[in-house]
């Protein structure tokens, strides 16, 4: 497709479910960014990946957040054991090149995550 | 985690007036970038400054670059119905990633 793709869309899991939200970046993006998007706020920086590996995962907020990238294209963020602070919109955003080159920069339209 | 503070939080304006709103930092950004996002989508681009002392318009859209580097402007000129929106800023440190602002909602009344 022509942009960053999300899914699913929704995501409603109940407390202590594992979940896995999926990223298609746009085709050749070396960069891919997670942010998490709680209701009424900014985007907060999760973890950014440059082709396969992790460059940055200071964001991740407990060990129970883990994402993956291993072909260098689509991303995968899991979150185990959800609690309902988990409850936000994750948006996957990738670029062309190395870091987070501005102009190049999309995001997609995000997953909403609520966790009852 | 770290966000940057935007005022005003939000703003309820006529069709027609216009519109300013800020962002401030307690650190330095070499870049300083604002964004729109409509309810259910991802933030879009409307402008990047690299330069301190930097004014940027693009249409009815001027932005500005606080010369301490703490801060950024953003101005929206004759503003229109589809305009409605959050806007956030967004400071970023050579290509790191970027540091995104609390969001000024903006409401348009025709």
């Amino acid at each position: 497709g022509a942009g960053v793709s999300q899914s699913p869309r929704y995501k409603v899991a109940k407390r202590g479910q594992d979940v896995a939200l999926r990223c298609d970046p746009i085709s050749g993006h070396v960069s891919l960014f997670w942010y998490q998007q709680a209701l009424g706020q900014g985007p907060e920086f999760l973890t950014y990946f440059q082709n396969e590996a992790q460059l940055d995962k200071s964001g991740l907020p407990s060990d129970r957040f883990f994402a993956e990238r291993p072909e260098g294209s689509v991303s995968t963020l899991k979150i185990q054991r959800t609690q309902q602070e988990d409850s936000a919109v994750y948006l996957c955003a990738s670029s062309p090149g190395q870091g987070a080159t501005n102009e190049k920069l999309f995001f997609g339209s995000g997953t909403q995550l609520s966790v009852l | 985690g770290q966000q940057l503070n935007q005022s005003p939080q939000s703003m309820f304006i006529q069709e027609g007036e216009d519109v300013s709103m800020n962002c401030t930092s307690s650190s330095i950004f070499n870049t300083w970038l604002w964004y729109k996002q409509d309810p259910g989508e991802g933030p879009v681009l409307l402008i990047a400054l690299y330069k301190a002392g930097e004014l940027t318009s693009n249409g009815r859209l001027t932005a500005q670059f606080g010369i301490t580097r703490k801060d950024s402007f953003l101005n929206i000129s004759a503003s229109i119905p589809s305009d409605v929106g959050i806007y956030f800023c967004a400071g970023q440190l050579y290509t790191d990633k970027l540091i995104f602002g609390t969001g000024t909602r903006l409401q348009v009344f025709p």
